[in-house]
């Protein structure tokens, strides 16, 4: 099983609909979690960041964390357009505190 | 306040040459991370520095890759002698803690002909 698992995608979703993306991890020590998101030919963007079970609003991002079913979601509600991008998710490894990233998720939110 | 910051945004250099990144991080950061992207694969973990020690090389994938950071400030990157397959973007990251988010640089997008 790798670390971070993402599905590549791509997610199509339409504009003004809530885009959900999924994330799971294999190390069940892992203490936090990110979500970064990479418009083409950019460096990844910090979006959200959670280290407690349930959910952190911001916005319209929100992250889920199930730590007991090692699983860390995004939801983008009221998609955009501009949302457009691969999102990556990236883990806290417990084991040995490096940051490990997901393959990412191509997003398309379609006008 | 600066973000992190790498140098040069773009380098094309030829086989067997040594080419050398910079990273700057955010002033405070003790934890620097570098990261490389090459085409159509998915950001790798490269090593991880506190202060100016490595924390953890585990991702570097041969003795042709050196890094370092005197003084726990900025980090070097070194490529000697480069390959083809170095080619990719090379991302810096820094954070306070190891629990605490990490910020990304801009990248150096490395061409190897």
């Amino acid at each position: 099983q790798k670390e971070v698992e993402q599905n590549s995608g791509p997610l199509s979703v339409p504009e003004g609909a809530i885009a959900s993306l999924n994330c799971t991890y294999s190390d069940r020590g892992s203490q936090s979690f990110f979500w970064y998101r990479q418009y083409s030919g950019k460096s990844p963007e910090l979006i959200m960041f959670i280290y407690s079970n349930g959910d952190k609003e911001d916005g319209r991002f929100t992250a889920q964390l199930n730590k007991a079913s090692q699983y860390v979601s995004l939801l983008i509600r009221d998609s955009q357009p501009s949302d457009s991008a691969t999102y990556l998710c990236a883990v806290n490894m417990n084991r040995d505190d490096k940051i490990i990233f997901g393959k990412g998720t191509r997003l398309h939110i379609l006008p | 306040e600066a973000g992190v910051t790498q140098f040069p945004s773009h380098s094309v250099i030829e086989k067997g040459q040594t080419v050398t990144l910079r990273c700057d991080p955010i002033s405070g950061h003790d934890n620097l991370y570098w990261y490389r992207r090459v085409m159509g694969k998915e950001i790798k973990f490269l090593l991880h520095f506190v202060k100016e020690s490595k924390q953890d090389e585990s991702g570097m994938p041969n003795n042709r890759f050196l890094a370092e950071r005197t003084g726990g400030t900025y980090s070097t990157l070194k490529v000697q002698p480069a390959e083809l397959e170095d080619s990719g973007v090379y991302f810096c990251a820094s954070s306070q803690s190891v629990v605490t988010e990490a910020f990304f640089g801009q990248g150096t997008r490395l061409t190897v002909v």
